[in-house]
């Protein structure tokens, strides 16, 4: 049974420019989370999907944006990026929203 | 405002002495406690939900008790595989959003 996978692994990017994280949730599960985590903090919550429609967001700019498939995978979408948006970004998934959640390996995004 | 505080930031123990991490918290209405295990540069590992005060539950070394303010992740007799960082975080008042310490790293010297 395949837990969360999250791709890519890591990404290199320049001020101003755009990405897209992708996250498949575990088998079963409906509900996807994602987070922001920066080094030495714990990880903050950006928003949460669940029947492809945002269920609720964080403190979070609307330069990060989502989307969620009809297979339950989830997009993160961050624009302009900032140097202070490197982190590690985690997907978490869970089935209903309100049950435990199980992360992903995560996404190490660094901003030049 | 909910909020979770860890303690302390960082612990370094000899294989084989016990200890304990703590986690206070402060939310409207608990909705579940939660103690994930974090190696670098990975995702955290689900270890235990907590719900009532009083509860405790056990995984092999690990056992993580709750009181209405605080949870406690004790470590008996540790092993260098037990070096990690250990988060804790309690669901919002909404009950979707995790909040997160910042966690305690453990390191275990052999």
């Amino acid at each position: 049974d395949a837990g969360v996978t999250q791709s890519p692994t890591h990404l290199i990017k320049t001020r101003g420019q755009q990405v897209t994280l992708r996250c498949s949730p575990k088998s079963g599960h409906d509900t996807v989370s994602w987070y922001q985590q920066a080094l030495g903090q714990g990880p903050q919550f950006i928003f949460q999907y669940y029947e492809e429609e945002e269920r609720q967001r964080g403190n979070f700019p609307d330069r990060f944006s989502g989307h969620q498939f009809p297979n339950y995978s989830s997009e993160l979408n961050v624009n302009a990026l900032l140097l202070g948006d490197s982190a590690l970004y985690l997907c978490a998934s869970s089935f209903g929203g309100y049950n435990e959640q199980f992360f992903g390996p995560g996404t190490r995004l660094t901003v030049l | 405002e909910d909020q979770v505080t860890q303690s302390p930031e960082a612990l370094r123990l000899q294989e084989g002495e016990s200890s304990s991490l703590n986690c206070s918290y402060t939310v409207s209405g608990l909705r579940g406690l939660f103690w994930y295990r974090q190696d670098p540069g990975k995702g955290p590992e689900f270890l235990f939900t907590l719900y009532s005060a009083g509860e405790e539950k056990e995984k092999e070394r690990l056992k993580a008790t709750l009181t209405k303010k605080e949870s406690f992740l004790h470590i008996t007799a540790p092993k260098p595989e037990d070096s990690a960082t250990y988060l804790c975080a309690v669901r919002n008042q909404a009950g979707t959003a995790l909040i997160f310490g910042k966690g305690t790293t453990l390191s275990v010297s052999s």
